[in-house]
């Protein structure tokens, strides 16, 4: 159980391209995901928690016109970069709880390399 | 702001060989969470600690949450090359502005040789 799907695996585009990444909870509800950036072996940084019915709460020095959050059901949270360049080159991660009240694990999905050319 | 110290950033170690890797905040977590991570794939849970003191095994690995859980190691007995990978803690707060986010430690890069 508490399986977590993000598509598209690997994505290459040119600059100036907007990418979408989905993240789905395939077996639970998620009242909350949360969105990811990773480099190269480094830890995860947290760049947004998405809230479904409601705005997404972003992290400090993430530009949310530029990252683009939508969590429209429980079960689909989407990341859309727009006008990407070559700097949001990464591996991005999203995670989902399975809800209770902080002390339940979250389940993270396979990620999503970025490649801006 | 929470901070997750993990030590150390990198291992190499040869097979049979034992290991720790530690955690250290100043700040207390109402539960701390391990996950392994392979290159290219997400984190994958594999523990999650709650009490303060508690401690957990899952085969070769042994976890332990400080008793006024404000750090964590993870003790692996007798690693293998299959253990090679990212290792991640990441503290949880069950309350308050910061509810049901991860502050997660720097990661511990290990390596395992045959």
């Amino acid at each position: 159980g508490a399986v977590v799907s993000q598509h598209p695996s690997w994505v290459i585009c040119k600059s100036g391209t907007s990418v979408k990444i989905e993240c789905r909870s395939l077996d639970f509800q998620a009242t909350t995901m949360f969105w990811y950036r990773q480099f190269p072996k480094q830890s995860l940084m947290l760049m947004a928690t998405s809230n479904e019915g409601s705005k997404a709460t972003y992290e400090q020095g993430v530009e949310k016109d530029k990252f683009l959050i939508n969590h429209a059901s429980l079960t689909l949270s989407t990341l859309t970069v727009t006008s990407a360049h070559p700097e949001d080159s990464s591996f991005y991660i999203c995670s989902a709880e399975t809800g209770g009240y902080g002390n339940q694990p979250q389940h993270f999905g396979d990620g999503t390399r970025l490649s801006i050319l | 702001t929470q901070l997750l110290e993990q030590s150390p950033q990198f291992l190499s170690i040869q097979e049979g060989e034992n290991l720790t890797v530690y955690c250290n905040s100043s700040s207390v977590f109402s539960s701390l969470q391990w996950y392994r991570q392979e290159p290219g794939e997400g984190p994958v849970l594999l523990v999650t600690v709650v009490t303060g003191g508690e401690v957990k095994k899952l085969k070769r690995l042994t976890f332990q949450f400080g008793d006024a859980r404000k750090d964590s190691s993870l003790h692996i007995t007798a690693a293998q090359p299959g253990d090679t990978g990212l290792y991640l803690c990441a503290g949880a707060n069950a309350g308050g502005t910061s509810y049901g986010k991860l502050t997660f430690g720097q990661g511990t890069i290990l390596t395992v040789h045959p």
